[in-house]
């Protein structure tokens, strides 16, 4: 049980263009749902976090009309990197939570590395 | 500006050989900490939530112990095998996040 999936895994793209990453929780519903990015060497730095039906919350320093966040579902949560420039390239990878247990166990999905060229 | 390191940073060992890496984090306003083993091209898989200092949690081979008022959480893995090389990522979680640290990436050598 708790699997989430990402597509896609690996995206490589010109820059100027936006991509659209896919978050499902597979057998859970997820009333929230976690983006994170993780640069070379670096740990997973949280950029925002959805909540089913409302707006995304984000990070200090993370554009909210750069990195679009939409959590349309309970199942579902998209991220969007509009006008993608080559410093936006890194791994993106998302997690899901079912309901706030108090300890925020999260499940993670696999992840997706964006190239923009 | 919340900080949670771990440490070695990477780690070779030979099969059998049975090793431990830590994780420090912040003392206070603490929820719970988190191990999680990564495996290339996979998803995190969650090993312990831990949430209670003195705590000790296993699982097969693996266990790991916490210390709140020090902030520190150690992860042993006894008896090293091949299947065990991935990197290992602790988190702490305050306020609802999870804050990761760079992970300690184990390689086990047959």
């Amino acid at each position: 049980g708790a699997v989430v999936s990402q597509h896609p895994s690996r995206v490589i793209c010109k820059s100027g263009t936006s991509v659209k990453i896919e978050c499902r929780s597979l057998d859970f519903q997820a009333t929230t749902m976690f983006w994170y990015r993780q640069f070379p060497k670096q740990s997973l730095m949280l950029m925002a976090t959805s909540n089913e039906g409302s707006k995304a919350t984000y990070e200090q320093g993370v554009e909210k009309d750069k990195f679009l966040i939409n959590h349309a579902s309970l199942t579902l949560s998209t991220l969007t990197v509009t006008s993608a420039h080559p410093e936006d390239s890194s791994f993106y990878i998302c997690s899901a939570q079912q309901t706030w247990t108090g300890t925020n166990e999260q499940f993670f999905g696999p992840g997706t590395r964006l190239t923009v060229l | 500006i919340l900080n949670v390191e771990q440490s070695p940073q990477s780690l070779h060992v030979q099969e059998g050989d049975s090793t431990n890496f830590t994780c420090s984090f912040p003392s206070s306003n603490f929820y719970a900490l988190h191990w999680y083993r990564w495996e290339t091209a996979k998803s995190p898989e969650a090993l312990f939530v831990m949430t209670l200092n003195g705590d000790e949690k296993k699982k097969g081979r693996i266990s790991a112990t916490l210390n709140t008022k020090e902030g520190y959480s150690y992860l042993y893995i006894k008896g090293s095998q091949p299947e065990d090389s991935a990197t290992y990522l602790c988190a702490f979680s305050n306020t609802g996040k999870l804050i990761f640290g760079q992970g300690t990436t184990l390689q086990v050598k047959p």
